[in-house]
């Protein structure tokens, strides 16, 4: 069975530091690891994936994540946070590469403070 | 290109009333799923489809039912609604390389 922990359930930032954002999944099998992003009453939107190949994973809107084998991480970052990106973001784990049947973690609430 | 369209936005039922969550899409992929999202928690898969004529069960299934007679719909049919199914619904076409979700039905049974 697969499962996903995330490390906090709200980060708050100042605008202009730097976001790190928990992952840790378990998979009996190679994973594919995926981060999104929920606006307030929207669906998700896919922000990065790893699949397979580089292990550093570049996604949109400045977000990065590196997925870490021996400490079963999958840590989302970016280097300067927006206003913008003040949001619900979700990890998740699946055994196919489109997401398909994905286990989700519980979400990590970000504020971003001006 | 609307993507993936669910109705209603907003659902008030009754306890014991039956209802039909409709998502469309106009993308043509074949795998489609629905999740349910509560509070605090992340989205659980309710039942998925590979393809038309074929669904199976996610994790939490009961008090549900689905039916995939064509490519573009994937209805999920409550049939004696409870509060516990009061949530946040989301369905999903799933191409080769993403899932693309639809803006949820935010449903409520009192």
């Amino acid at each position: 069975a697969q499962s996903v922990t995330q490390l906090g359930s709200h980060v708050s930032v100042s605008e202009g530091a730097l976001v790190l954002l928990r992952c840790n999944y378990s998979s009996s099998v190679p994973p594919y690891l995926f981060w999104y992003v929920q606006y307030p009453n929207q669906g998700l939107q896919l922000l990065l994936k790893y699949t397979t190949g580089a292990t550093l994973v570049k996604g949109i809107n400045g977000f990065e994540a590196e997925f870490k084998k021996s400490e079963t991480s999958f840590h989302l970052t970016k280097p300067s946070a927006h206003m913008s990106d003040a949001a619900e973001y979700f990890c998740a784990v699946s055994d196919f590469p489109n997401a398909g049947k994905s286990t989700f973690g519980d979400g990590t609430t970000l504020t971003v403070k001006p | 290109n609307a993507g993936v369209t669910q109705t209603p936005k907003f659902q008030v039922l009754k306890t014991g009333q039956s209802m039909t969550l409709q998502c469309a899409q106009d993308m043509n992929h074949e795998y489609m799923s629905w999740y349910r999202q509560d509070p605090g928690m992340g989205l659980r898969l309710i039942h998925y489809s590979v393809g038309a004529g074929i669904t199976d069960q996610g994790e939490v299934p009961n008090g549900y039912n689905v039916s995939r007679s064509t490519t573009e719909d994937f209805p999920l049919r409550l049939l004696s609604a409870a509060p516990s199914q009061t949530s946040v619904y989301f369905c999903a076409a799933v191409s080769s390389t993403e899932a693309f979700f639809g803006q949820g039905t935010r449903l409520t049974v009192v």
